[in-house]
């Protein structure tokens, strides 16, 4: 069961370098989510996917683009790493957002800049 | 104040005890809750669903208090392998908000 599947596990990145991560979910899940978590801030969106076709900004879009390329798969695009993006990146996945439905997530990508 | 709060805690029970967590909302148009467990550099996990009548999976008993509103996870007969940290997850009616709280860490020890 492979659920949600995130790439890569660990980057570092340079200051201003570019980088996608990548995110799939094979549970035909129609709603997909992009989350940083950093010490002492807890869990913080940063772009959702209601449904294939869709894409709205969270509560930390800044400095992010996101792409959902088909149900299946949503990508996080950082054009120009800061150190500010240095995190923990989670993405999750829900069967739709409808409100009683729990998210699942990916096992996260662990991103430095320097 | 922020959408939801929690005790950072620790929270540090030996095996064997009960221990208690309480988890706060401010917005009392939100409709579901949940904790989630999340290990050290882990994914979050969904651990259980709140629902307004109380439940209980197990050693586990969620509650919701609406009237406060607070919800709470109560753990009994703790395990060393309950040790992690608790996320109150709060849900408004409308929109993607999914807002979590920042989480209790639990410590059992033997």
């Amino acid at each position: 069961n492979a659920g949600v599947t995130q790439t890569p596990k660990f980057q570092v990145l340079k200051t201003g370098q570019s980088m996608t991560l990548q995110c799939a979910q094979d549970m035909n899940h129609n709603s997909m989510y992009w989350y940083r978590q950093d010490p002492g801030m807890g869990l913080r969106l940063i772009y959702y996917s209601a449904s294939e076709g869709t894409t709205d900004k969270g509560e930390v879009p800044n400095g992010y683009n996101v792409s959902r390329l088909n149900k299946r798969e949503f990508s996080l695009r950082l054009e120009s790493a800061a150190p500010s993006q240095t995190s923990v990146y989670f993405c999750a996945s829900s069967e739709s957002r409808v409100f009683n439905q729990p998210q699942h997530f990916g096992d996260g990508t662990r991103l430095s800049i320097l | 104040r922020k959408e939801v709060e929690q005790d950072p805690g620790p929270f540090n029970v030996p095996e064997g005890a009960t221990v208690a967590f309480n988890c706060t909302y401010s917005n009392s148009a939100s409709q579901s809750f949940f904790w989630y467990r999340q290990d050290c550099r882990k994914e979050p996990k969904l651990l259980m669903s709140v629902y307004s009548s109380g439940n209980e999976d197990g050693r586990f008993t969620a509650q919701l208090n609406r009237a406060s509103q607070y919800i709470s996870l109560l753990i009994r007969d703790s395990k060393l392998s309950d040790s992690a940290t608790y996320l109150c997850v709060v849900i408004r009616s409308s929109g993607y908000a999914l807002n979590f709280g920042k989480g209790t860490s639990l410590l059992v020890t033997p």
